[in-house]
């Protein structure tokens, strides 16, 4: 089974805190993920890597940067956390496009951030 | 802009009764459609999926159909049962998006199959 493994389940930070997330997938998967999820508004794709070293945006970047040194690891970085950044982020993995699973995104089990 | 769409927020079907998830896209160049179930403090998991190219697709208890021309489309779960509490994102795949699955999903639909 694939297993996408995201560090913490709940985060409380204050605002103006460097926030780490960090997501580690153990099935070799080319492409990595970051969501936030929040009510209302569905699951929203933040950044993306589809190799080590390479990112691109999502349609809610602002706020946020990522890290890819590794095939396995990919972090989300909250600069300067702020109170509208509390949500429930979820990492997902899947392989590359033109093998039969190419389109079924692993997602971890969500770490709930809480910016006070 | 919300690309992909699931109006009902929520539904509550009765045990063995069939429940009909609906979700509207707005963008033409989506060409695959994928449904999610996500449980309470666990990540989603990929349920079904279908193609542009068909219009329906089914799996066990799960059929989902695609009306392309009315950019439509829906999740029949029959029978219903009370594991099948969740919510269920509606997700869909532009053909432009290269090598990186990348995936528009919707504001989701709370499921309760109740006894």
């Amino acid at each position: 089974d694939v297993k996408v493994t995201q560090s913490s389940r709940y985060l409380v930070k204050r605002t103006g805190e460097k926030v780490f997330l960090e997501c580690v997938q153990d099935m070799d998967h080319e492409n990595m993920f970051w969501y936030r999820q929040d009510p209302g508004l569905g699951l929203r794709l933040i950044y993306f890597s589809y190799d080590v070293k390479m990112k691109e945006k999502g349609d809610i970047p602002e706020g946020y940067s990522v890290s890819r040194e590794k095939k396995e690891r990919f972090s989300l970085i909250l600069e300067s956390a702020s109170t509208n950044q509390t949500s429930m982020y979820l990492c997902a993995s899947s392989p590359v496009a033109g093998k039969r699973t190419n389109e079924k995104l692993f997602f971890g089990s969500g770490t709930q951030l809480s910016v006070l | 802009d919300q690309q992909v769409k699931q109006n009902s927020p929520s539904l509550s079907v009765q045990e063995g009764r069939i429940s009909i998830l609906n979700c509207d896209y707005t963008n033409s160049m989506f060409d695959y459609f994928l449904w999610y179930k996500k449980y309470p403090a666990e990540g989603p998991t990929f349920l079904i999926s279908i193609s542009s190219i068909k219009d329906k697709n089914e799996d066990g208890r799960f059929t989902v159909f695609l009306n392309k021309s009315a950019k439509h489309l829906s999740l029949h779960i029959v029978p219903s049962q009370p594991g099948d509490s969740a919510v269920y994102f509606c997700a869909a795949k532009r053909a432009d998006t290269g090598t990186a699955s990348k995936l528009t999903f919707g504001t989701g639909t709370r499921l309760q199959v109740t006894l």
